[in-house]
């Protein structure tokens, strides 16, 4: 079945960096968009950045353009969010997500929290 | 690409029905057949219970059944059971730069 797991979250200062990784299995990886989701604490679901199968075309969120950045290897099977910049405001949950058009499938999430 | 309307919160007394609802716009909801509704327990990932507005993926209960009006999705959950505790929230593909986008969230109570 699949399966999608995060890591590389943390304690990190304003201003500083993470990169999360997401290493996935049970489906055809290079078959399929893959992307990022977040929820802060308490609070509602939030799309951060998506990538296309190889690599052609990425989004992102208003929220974290020009500080984040999703990339993948379809040879290992992951997926990857290079976090840069950090503001308080981008603590939360993170979550990767196999898409098809929309999530279709979520892994169990890494915390991010930024702090002084 | 502004959030999908819920409504915060919905209740129901066990084996009683609740109808949770999802606006959007032609854009989105009304717009595509990529509907989607995920259950969320606390301390918990998402999981699918609806996809494509109707379909209901291998493991999720009968008692959960998707539908769409327009630009206002629906989702119904029949023969409540404690465990349907939980909150939900709607997605729909959006198209463009911002490929889809979440509902505000409702917190189920099972009275």
């Amino acid at each position: 079945q699949v399966q999608l797991v995060e890591s590389g979250g943390g304690l990190v200062k304003p201003g500083g960096s993470l990169r999360l990784s997401c290493a996935a299995s049970g489906f055809t990886f290079s078959a399929y968009y893959m992307g990022w989701v977040r929820q802060a604490p308490g609070k509602g679901l939030e799309w951060v950045s998506d990538i296309s199968t190889s690599s052609t075309y990425t989004n992102y969120a208003d929220s974290v353009k020009g500080r984040f950045t999703i990339s993948r290897d379809n040879a290992k099977n992951s997926v990857y969010l290079q976090m840069n910049s950090l503001r308080v405001e981008d603590t939360a949950v993170y979550y990767c997500a196999r898409e098809n058009w929309v999530p279709a499938d979520w892994g169990q999430g890494t915390l991010v929290t930024v702090s002084p | 690409q502004s959030a999908l309307t819920q409504p915060p919160s919905a209740s129901g007394s066990p084996g009683q029905s609740v109808t949770i609802s999802c606006t959007g716009t032609d854009s989105d909801v009304g717009g595509y057949n990529y509907v989607s509704w995920y259950q969320q327990h606390p301390g918990k990932a998402p999981k699918v219970m609806i996809y494509e507005v109707t379909k209901r993926p291998s493991g999720v209960p009968d008692r959960f059944s998707g539908s769409r009006s327009g630009n206002t999705a629906s989702l119904t959950v029949s023969g409540l059971q404690a465990e349907d505790e939980a909150d939900y929230y709607c997605s729909s593909h959006a198209g463009g730069s911002n490929p889809y986008v979440f509902g505000t969230g409702t917190r189920v109570t099972v009275l």
